[in-house]
């Protein structure tokens, strides 16, 4: 059973330019959240999604951050009009129905020209 | 929401000695603790959890205590190696929603 995958591991964007960042949760798992790490900083919470639903977002920025896990395909971080603050690195995790436990996937670190 | 703070930012210890790091959180409604792992360049890894109806759990070297009376959690690493070096983040969660707050993180170092 392959683990939590993202792509890509790394991308450097200019300010300005969009980021797209992917997550294929792990098989049988329909609960997606997203997390954003700092340098020599702990996980922060972005966003929890099911399958064609967002269920808390209360810890996403209000402007240019969005995500979608749609009914096909990988679940998907979006960043419009980037910015230096928006280096990071940004892990997704997914979890199964019902059950607590978190797996992470390996993370995009995103860096900001 | 959930408030969970951890000590020490930073632990150094010599190769076989043990690692203790703790960790408090603040909702009496959270029931869930797990601990993970983050080496360099790496995501999370999970390396033993806890819930609110145990007390203690043990996993070969390392164990994990909860005392939900003083809402505070602890995690034990003994006989520590050099590959036991990385950043160790304690977390938790409420019951029914799987949101989890995480721990500012613990760089241990294990010195040979």
């Amino acid at each position: 059973n392959a683990g939590v995958m993202q792509n890509p591991r790394h991308l450097v964007r200019r300010r300005g330019q969009e980021a797209r960042l992917r997550c294929s949760p792990m098989k049988g798992h329909s609960h997606v959240y997203w997390y954003r790490q700092l340098p020599e900083e702990g996980l922060k919470f972005m966003v929890y999604l099911q399958k064609e639903n967002i269920i808390d977002e209360s810890g996403m920025p209000k402007e240019r951050f969005s995500a979608e896990f749609p009914k096909e395909g990988p679940s998907i971080l979006r960043i419009q009009q980037v910015v230096r603050g928006d280096s990071a690195a940004y892990f997704c995790a997914s979890s199964p129905p019902s059950q607590d436990t978190q797996y992470f996937g390996p993370g995009t670190r995103l860096t900001v020209l | 929401g959930e408030n969970v703070e951890q000590h020490p930012s930073t632990l150094s210890v010599q190769e076989g000695d043990s690692a203790v790091i703790k960790c408090t959180y603040s909702d009496s409604a959270s029931n869930y603790f797990p601990w993970y792992k983050q080496e360099l360049g790496k995501g999370p890894q999970l390396i033993i959890d806890i819930r609110s109806n145990v007390g203690e759990k043990k996993d070969q070297r390392i164990a994990v205590t909860l005392n939900k009376t003083a809402k505070h959690f602890s995690l034990h690493i003994t006989e520590t190696q050099p590959e036991d070096s990385a950043v160790y983040f304690c977390a938790a969660s409420g019951r029914g929603y799987q949101k989890v707050t995480f721990g500012i993180g613990t760089k241990l170092q294990v010195i040979p």
